[in-house]
């Protein structure tokens, strides 16, 4: 079975901090995203890599920033966080190519800005 | 833009009452269209992927099936482990890199 094992479950910061979201995938998968959920808005793209060093800006990056140096870790990271970042974070990853491109996602990290 | 809509927002089923969720989707192209399931707390769980209309998709008490401008996903006998929110994602054909583009969601609770 594919698995998508994001660090932390739940994390509680401060104003201000910065934090690192680490997420590692186990079936050598191109593709890498990070989306969060709110009520009501569904799942929106933050920021997605194709290839290690590679990143490309999704539908909300304002805020964030990735890292992914290696093909099986993508890490996202709050460069100040804000109370608006408040939210569940989730990770996935998927193949590359014309067929079979479903995403597999981790278990989220509910995110908590104080 | 690629739109993605779903309906209803909640639904409320006795155990055994079958029903069904609406997706329906405005997208340049379908490269696949996609259902999950998400219970409160954890990541989306994949369920089926949609290539092409007319195509259906079963499993246990689920099935899908797809029109040029919408996807169904029929529950029939459902019972109270079926209680999930269910997720419909459309992913375009000059995407290249598999980015999914999500509806709201359909809050699903099947009750005793």
């Amino acid at each position: 079975d594919v698995k998508v094992t994001q660090s932390s479950r739940y994390l509680v910061k401060r104003t201000g901090e910065k934090v690192f979201l680490e997420c590692v995938q186990d079936m050598d998968h191109e593709n890498m995203f990070w989306y969060r959920q709110d009520p009501g808005l569904g799942l929106r793209l933050i920021y997605f890599s194709y290839d290690v060093k590679m990143k490309e800006k999704g539908d909300i990056p304002e805020g964030y920033s990735v890292s992914r140096e290696k093909k099986e870790r993508f890490s996202l990271i709050l460069e100040s966080a804000s109370t608006n970042q408040t939210s569940m974070y989730l990770c996935a990853s998927s193949l590359w190519g014309r067929s079979n491109t479903e995403a597999f996602f981790g278990q989220g990290t509910r995110l908590t800005v104080v | 833009e690629d739109q993605v809509t779903q309906s209803p927002e909640a639904l409320r089923l006795q155990e055994g009452e079958s029903s069904s969720l609406n997706c329906s989707y405005t997208v340049s192209g379908l490269r696949g269209l996609f259902w999950y399931r998400q219970d409160p707390g954890k990541g989306p769980e994949f369920l089926f992927t949609l290539y092409s209309a007319g195509e259906e998709k079963e499993k246990e008490r689920l099935k899908a099936t797809l029109t040029k401008k919408e996807s169904f996903l029929h529950i029939t006998a459902p019972k109270p482990e079926d209680s999930a929110t269910y997720l419909c994602a459309v992913q375009a054909w000059d995407d290249s890199w598999g980015k999914l583009q999500f509806g709201a969601g359909t809050q699903v609770v099947v009750t005793p």
